[in-house]
């Protein structure tokens, strides 16, 4: 069965803090992908992996970076997280031109 | 500029009626579009899909429409089920993409 883990469901942190986002999938995929979801906005794209050591800006890479070590593990950071970024995170993870696997989000609040 | 819209937020339907979920793209390059269903607090999951080459793929109760020239698709529940409550996602992409754009996605409601 496919599988993509996140770190955390749920987690709050304050203004300013660093705060990574840890996203492993067990399926052998190659692109992996990080996006956030507001209510009205849908899934905005932030950052895309096409391979380890390789990344690509997403629609809305301000204020984020990410980091790909491993073929299984894409991370997401906030360098300083503000309050406009509280939002649920979706990692997802696809073979090449394929349909995306989704993790189940992790809810971050910033305080 | 948002290539890929879904223009209704919500849809509610009466359980066995039919449910139709509307998707506009403004790219033409997009050749591969794509139906995902999220329940709250989980990621979504891959419903159904269509290429550029068909105009209609089926999969038990869900079909989906592809209108290329009006830059178009529709998915279709028939019937639907108190179950198939949840945001639906339609996203596009172009052949050599490796990602995907999604729309803002519609909540389907579907009372018993």
């Amino acid at each position: 069965d496919v599988k993509v883990t996140q770190s955390s469901r749920y987690l709050v942190k304050r203004t300013g803090e660093k705060v990574f986002l840890e996203c492993v999938q067990d399926m052998d995929h190659e692109n992996m992908f990080w996006y956030r979801q507001d209510p009205g906005l849908g899934l905005r794209l932030i950052y895309f992996s096409y391979d380890v050591k390789m990344k690509e800006k997403g629609d809305i890479p301000e204020g984020y970076s990410v980091s790909r070590e491993k073929k299984e593990r894409f991370s997401l950071i906030l360098e300083s997280a503000s309050t406009n970024q509280t939002s649920m995170y979706l990692c997802a993870s696809s073979p090449r031109r394929d349909t995306q696997y989704f993790g189940p989000g992790t809810r971050l609040t910033v305080l | 500029d948002q290539q890929v819209k879904q223009n209704s937020p919500s849809l509610s339907v009466q359980e066995g009626r039919i449910s139709i979920l509307n998707c506009d793209y403004t790219n033409s390059m997009f050749d591969y579009f794509l139906w995902y269903k999220k329940y709250p607090a989980e990621g979504p999951t891959f419903l159904i899909s269509i290429s550029s080459i068909k105009d209609k793929n089926e999969d038990g109760r869900f079909t989906v429409f592809l209108n290329k020239s009006a830059k178009h698709l529709s998915l279709h529940i028939v019937p639907s089920q108190p179950g198939d409550s949840a945001v639906y996602f339609c996203a596009a992409r172009s052949t050599n993409a490796g990602k995907s754009t999604f729309g803002d996605g519609t909540t389907l409601t579907v009372k018993p």
